[in-house]
């Protein structure tokens, strides 16, 4: 099991302001992933990472920014917060090798 | 491109009853399929896996799921439901090479009556 932490856990945000979502984990896996929810839909991938310095879009288009400068650390950031950004963010991990994602107890985003 | 279809958005069972939750995929390449459940306000946990070994792989809280390739199928079932099921299960599926990516299904609220 790997042990993923996301804060804010809740956030309601003024629209236009900038928000950092954190997202560390403790196993050391290589493989990181952000999706995102919105509430009783399906999850979409919007940002995944192979390791340090990798970063790729996923098949969401999303404003969204990721960066990756150490392992355990993937933060997602919005630079200018919209009503419509009003989503939960899903943090998730896999090892190297293995086929398993594990994600962790998500952040829900609330733009008023 | 990979999808995954469950059918009903919404399952309602007796507690002690079957449950059955039905998930059809589409891939051009051999899957890996997952079922994951979020309980509410927290992420998802996985329930279980098939990655082409054993067809019907056993997961946790008593819950299986048989892989059937003529029918492109990977059903989730429980012989007797409880209380503490209800919840959001999702069915994911990956490709068997390269980067895992998942691509969910839209889910099944699985709702248990006393």
């Amino acid at each position: 099991e790997a042990d993923i932490y996301q804060t804010p856990r809740y956030l309601v945000i003024g629209t236009g302001k900038k928000i950092t979502l954190e997202c560390s984990q403790t196993m050391g896996h290589d493989k990181m992933y952000w999706y995102q929810q919105d509430p009783g839909m399906e999850l979409h991938l919007i940002h995944y990472s192979y390791g340090v310095n990798s970063t790729e879009k996923g098949d969401l288009s999303s404003e969204s920014t990721v960066s990756r400068i150490r392992t355990e650390h993937f933060p997602l950031t919005l630079e200018s917060a919209r009503p419509s950004h009003t989503s939960q963010y899903l943090c998730a991990t896999g090892q190297p090798s293995g086929n398993t994602i594990y994600f962790g107890e998500g952040s829900w985003l609330t733009v008023v | 491109a990979q999808s995954v279809t469950q059918l009903g958005s919404h399952v309602s069972v007796s507690e002690g009853a079957l449950v059955l939750l039905r998930c059809n995929y589409s891939s051009s390449v051999p899957p890996y399929l997952f079922w994951y459940v979020q309980y509410p306000n927290q992420g998802l946990q996985l329930l279980l896996k098939y990655t082409s070994a054993a067809t019907l792989v056993k997961g946790i809280n008593g819950f299986e799921a048989e892989f059937k390739k003529s029918e492109t199928s990977f059903h989730l079932t429980k012989p007797s439901a409880h209380m503490s099921d209800a919840a959001e299960y999702f069915c994911a599926v990956s490709e068997n090479t390269g980067f895992q990516k998942l691509v969910f299904g839209t889910g099944t609220r699985l709702l248990v009556s006393p």
